[in-house]
């Protein structure tokens, strides 16, 4: 059974908008977050990440919020540019990092 | 700085044929991962290693071996193939310490017929 689940497959935003994307976990021990970002024919890169111990963190156009107690993540970018059409993982891990889990992934399209 | 190499890029086995995929860092990271990504399934832990000489068990292990040859190479070896390994197989790297961020490689596409 999966721990990480991104439950939209694909999302289509306008140039400018908000984009949001969600992700939920089942497992409590979980105390790491993180976002990556994924163009066809390439691997994953390094988005964004946050602690258990805080509740968001912003980077440049990206923030992401953690809610604990509903076992939910979120990836805000604010202003979304068709650059950002991708496909984003989330990923979990507990607090020795020797295993990750990730979800299906939410391919993003923004329209110019 | 070429972060993480993959090879091959692609390949095509028949059933019950065997290859290694090979993965090297120059980053000097401690430890190292093997996954696979299937449709509709995210990316799934095969194997890691945390460190040189060590290695464990992901979600996903049966079909594969795995050897840390050193620091830098990490190899991935499938004994005898079979169509449900057909899939994306990425390598990715991360520095032990304060930084939790992996570092990928651009994967191996590899097809089992």
């Amino acid at each position: 059974d999966q721990q990480v689940k991104q439950n939209s497959p694909s999302l289509s935003v306008q140039e400018g908008r908000i984009s949001i994307l969600n992700c939920d976990y089942t497992n409590s021990m979980f105390d790491y977050f993180l976002w990556y970002k994924k163009y066809p024919a390439e691997g994953p890169t390094f988005l964004i990440s946050i602690s258990s111990i805080k509740d968001k963190n912003e980077d440049g156009r990206f923030t992401v919020f953690l809610n604990k107690s509903a076992k939910h993540l979120s990836l805000h970018i604010v202003p979304s540019q068709p650059g950002d059409s991708a496909v984003y993982f989330c990923a979990a891990s507990g607090n020795n990092f020797n295993k990750f889990y990730f979800g299906s992934g939410t391919k993003l399209n923004v329209k110019p | 700085n070429a972060g993480v190499t993959q090879t091959p890029k692609f390949q095509v086995l028949k059933t019950g044929q065997s290859m290694t995929l090979q993965c090297a860092q120059d980053m000097n990271h401690n430890s190292m991962y093997w996954y696979r990504q299937d449709p509709g399934m995210g990316l799934r832990l095969i194997y890691y290693s945390a460190s040189e000489g060590t290695t464990d068990k992901g979600e996903v292990p049966n079909g594969y071996n795995v050897s840390r040859l050193n620091k830098r190479e990490f190899s991935l070896r499938l004994e005898s193939a079979a169509p449900s390994q057909t899939s994306v197989y990425f390598c990715a790297s991360r520095q032990t310490g304060s930084s939790y961020e992996q570092y990928f490689g651009p994967g191996t596409r590899l097809t089992v017929t």
